[in-house]
């Protein structure tokens, strides 16, 4: 069973570019999530989306980010204008329920974007 | 909103001895989950160890363990019989109950470095 996939693994991007990051959740899990870590940082929230519903974007910045998950397809995150700041890893993590119980997160490995 | 903090930016400990790594909270919840991960230089994130709030008893999962003091808002881990193995940045998280949604809310970790 095949555990959560994020491409690319690392990303580079010059200051204006688009950026794309991909997530492919654990099979049989309907819920994804965002999560940005700067360097020397702890991981901090960013979007929690079910197929084709956004639930909680509160970790979203309102401007040049968003995030999909089709009904088909991975979920995508993405950032227009990239701007050095945004250069981080990207973790999505999946899970099979809400979240009412103590089901953990399973993350995948990441995407490292560099903006240059 | 609730915090987590974890006061040990970095810990060492020498082969085979026992350390204890340090995580607090801020919630006003009653309900609430508890997990401590594990991310080393490969950058991906392994879930260590869980435990349930409305549960007395600590968590252990062979070498880990937990000493979770509810009233204090404490959730620390005890890595015994440490190994090369163990070195890397462990983060605790917290996720609320049923009525805070599903995101986790993370430390800013320490950094683990076990000594031969």
């Amino acid at each position: 069973n095949a555990g959560v996939m994020q491409n690319p693994r690392h990303l580079v991007r010059r200051r204006g570019q688009e950026a794309r990051l991909r997530c492919s959740p654990m099979k049989g899990h309907s819920h994804v999530y965002w999560y940005r870590q700067l360097p020397e940082e702890g991981l901090k929230f960013m979007v929690y989306l079910q197929k084709e519903n956004i639930i909680d974007e509160s970790g979203m910045p309102k401007e040049r980010f968003s995030a999909e998950f089709p009904k088909e397809g991975p979920s995508i995150l993405r950032i227009q204008q990239v701007v050095r700041g945004d250069s981080a890893a990207y973790f999505c993590a999946s899970s099979p329920l809400r979240g009412r119980d103590n089901s953990p997160l399973h993350f995948g490995n990441g995407t490292r974007l560099t903006v240059t | 909103a609730q915090t987590v903090t974890q006061s040990q930016p970095e810990m060492s400990v020498q082969e085979a001895e026992t350390v204890t790594l340090s995580c607090t909270y801020d919630t006003s919840e009653s309900d609430y989950y508890l997990f401590w991960y594990k991310q080393p230089p490969s950058r991906q994130m392994i879930l260590v160890i869980r435990q349930e709030a409305y549960k007395q008893q600590n968590a252990t999962e062979n070498r880990f363990s937990v000493n979770f003091q509810k009233a204090a808002k404490s959730f620390s881990l005890k890595i015994s019989d440490s190994q090369l193995g163990d070195a890397a940045m462990y983060f605790c998280a917290y996720r609320g109950g049923e009525t805070s949604g599903s995101r986790l809310t993370f430390g800013e970790g320490t950094q683990l470095t076990v000594n031969p």
